[in-house]
This record gives C-alpha cells, structure tokens and sequence, in this order.
C-alpha cells in the first residue's frame, strides 16, 4: 500500500523560502509522477507542479514559474517542493499526491495523498 | 490559467441524486479524456473517487459515476447519503504536462 508521509507544519516570514518534504513507501518511487497541490485556507485545490523521479523532468503550473522548485532523491523515495519569496498569500496546506499512471506529469489521477502541510507565512 | 468551473454548491435529501457539472474548455475537458473527481471532508487529504472521466477506483461505491459532453465533466451520486457531504473537486489535464482544478463545490444534505 502506497504511503506518502508528508514534513510537519512551518512558520516562514515573508520574503523567505519553505521547504516541504514527501517520503513515499510501499510501492515503486521512481517512475510514477508526483504532484504539489496547495490550498489556502477556506479555498480550492491548485496544482503547482509534478515531476518524474525517475527521469527528473519537472513541470510547473504557470502560476508558480521562477517561484517554485520541485526536485526528488530516489535514494531515500522523498520529493522535495520549495516555495521562494514568501508572502501571506501563500499561507496554506501543502500536499504531494503520487499519480496512478506512469505517464507524463498531470495526465493520470492523483491516487495517493500525503496527509498534508500547513505552511504559515506571517510577520 | 482559469480553474475549471463549478457550481459553489448543491445540495440533496437523503436517496435522492445529484449531479456536479465541471466546464472547461477544448484544451482540457474538451480535448482530454482524463477528468478526475476528488472528495474532500473537512480536515482530510482529497480521496479520489472517479478517474478517466468515468472510471471508478476499487472500493469506491458504485453510487459515483462520471460522464462528459463535449467540455462539461459531471459527476452524479445516486442515492444521497449524510456520508457523501463534502466538497468535491474535478480535474482535467491540460497537456504540456499540466493539470488544472475546478474551484470546488460544497455538497450539502439535506
């Protein structure tokens, strides 16, 4: 059974970087996409980005470009999402969620969540 | 990019349907037979509840299924239960190796 167990809550000021960390175990880390899904207080679901381990290839959503940095070590099956030039804006619970496919980052359903981190960007 | 469009809420009474429309356009919903629904309870990581526009996941209950026309994405659950009340999400590829969100809707029973 595939587990993502997400890093524990943050409290960044403005200006600074967060990042937040996503192990996978149980199941193969390498070839399946992962996924950063954020959502602010109160607010939908917004996909910042994903990338393939195995091959490295990332993708961003627009949004995020120049701002965020998705990378993964396979040796220890934990992607890493870094948000740069923080602002309250971006006060929100961050989730990783393994894609079901291996296929190109975002065309297969997010089948498997971490439990989430609430990142807190406040002076 | 726009999040995909649906209602803010709906609401059912218990045993009744109800269906949950996501509009898009022809560059995601429209061009991509890869529509994904998601449920959401206070508190909780999404769950994945249909995939492909209309698969379901093992051990969803089959009360849930999906359709699409054209670029509108639904999702109907039969026979409401106090259980199913949640905010559910759809989601559509959008090529490029992107993917998009609705913004939500609240489902409410009754």
């Amino acid at each position: 059974q595939v587990q993502l167990v997400q890093s524990g809550a943050e409290v960044k000021k403005p200006g600074s970087s967060v990042k937040v960390s996503c192990k996978a175990s149980g199941g193969t880390f390498n070839s399946y996409p992962i996924s950063w899904v954020r959502q602010a207080p109160g607010q939908g679901l917004e996909w910042m980005g994903g990338i393939i381990p195995m091959f490295h290839i990332v993708n961003y959503a627009q949004n995020f470009q120049g701002r965020v940095t998705i990378t993964a070590d396979e040796s220890t099956s934990t992607a890493y999402m870094e948000l740069s030039s923080l602002r309250s804006e971006d006060t929100a619970v961050y989730y990783c969620a393994r894609e079901a496919r291996i296929a190109a980052v975002g065309s297969s359903p997010l089948g498997h969540w971490g439990q989430g981190t609430l990142v807190t960007v406040s002076s | 990019q726009s999040a995909l469009t649906q209602p803010a809420s709906v609401s059912g009474s218990p045993g009744q349907s109800i269906t949950i429309s996501c509009t898009g356009t022809s560059s995601d919903v429209g061009g991509f037979n890869y529509v994904s629904w998601y449920q959401q309870h206070p508190g909780k990581a999404p769950k994945l509840m249909i995939y492909d526009v209309s698969d379901r996941p093992s051990g969803v209950s089959n009360r849930f299924s999906g359709s699409k026309s054209g670029n509108t994405a639904s999702l109907t659950i039969s026979e409401v239960q106090a259980e199913d009340e949640a905010d559910y999400y759809c989601s559509s590829y959008r090529g490029s190796s992107t993917l998009g969100f609705g913004g939500g809707t609240k489902l409410t029973v009754l």
